[in-house]
């Protein structure tokens, strides 16, 4: 089945720039989706379809999908957005979702 | 204001059988997909299945495909997932949740509050 690659860790300063990659085979040819999880919470939606943002979500959150890597990018990173992010997509070959392993974002 | 909320925590023995469900409001229930995810302490999320409830079309992942049953009563907005021998590798919270858009598949943009199931002899 189709599997998803993240980095295990991410850490950047607050006010900086974090990129969270998600790598799959031709992964530009799918929509990713893309998910926060606070300790002891469901999974928040951040990113959909690559680079739409449901409501509610800032601006600072945005995505790129191209070749074999898509990119969570999230500007102006502040305390609050310290999280696990879980990219997603659906495998129509195989008719399921999959998820990546997820990447554990530390403001430092 | 669409919501999906869980049945409660559940322990159980290994062996024994489990059902589990998750009620939607606010929207047409027999409109939208809705998924079930795997989360085991301390690890990633897990995409498991999906049903449609308006005609009860399913599909599972490979991972979970025999080992779990999902089905939906649409009289009254409920799905569910179901164990008939649990082991203790099924300890983990179970999240239901719903894509954004009516016949889509490919995301979860509502999600419940998670299911917490514990499997101890």
């Amino acid at each position: 089945s189709y599997v998803l690659t993240q980095p295990p860790s991410v850490s950047v300063a607050p006010g900086k720039t974090a990129r969270i990659t998600c790598g799959g085979n031709n992964i530009g040819s799918k929509s990713v989706h893309w998910y926060q999880q606070k300790p002891g919470q469901a999974p928040v939606l951040v990113i959909y379809y690559d680079s739409d943002r449901p409501s509610g979500i800032p601006e600072r959150f945005s995505g790129s999908n191209s070749g074999n890597t898509a990119t969570l990018t999230i500007s102006r990173v502040e305390a609050g957005d310290e999280a696990d992010y879980y990219c997603q997509v659906w495998d129509s070959s195989s008719d399921q979702g999959v998820f990546g392993g997820g990447t554990k974002l530390t403001v430092l | 204001e669409v919501q999906l909320v869980q049945s409660g925590a559940e322990v159980k023995k290994p062996g024994e059988s489990l059902k589990i469900s998750c009620k939607g409001s606010g929207y047409s229930f027999t409109s939208y997909w809705i998924g079930w995810v795997r989360q085991m302490p301390g690890k990633g999320l897990e995409w498991m299945g999906i049903i449609y409830p308006g005609d009860s079309d399913t599909r599972y992942s490979p991972s979970f495909q025999g080992q779990v049953t999902i089905s939906a009563d649409k009289s009254i907005s409920t799905a569910y997932l179901q164990w008939s021998s649990l082991k203790a590798s099924d300890t983990a919270m179970y999240y239901c949740a719903r894509p954004g858009s009516s016949g889509d598949t490919e995301y979860f943009q509502h999600w419940g509050q998670g299911t917490l199931v514990t499997v101890s002899s």
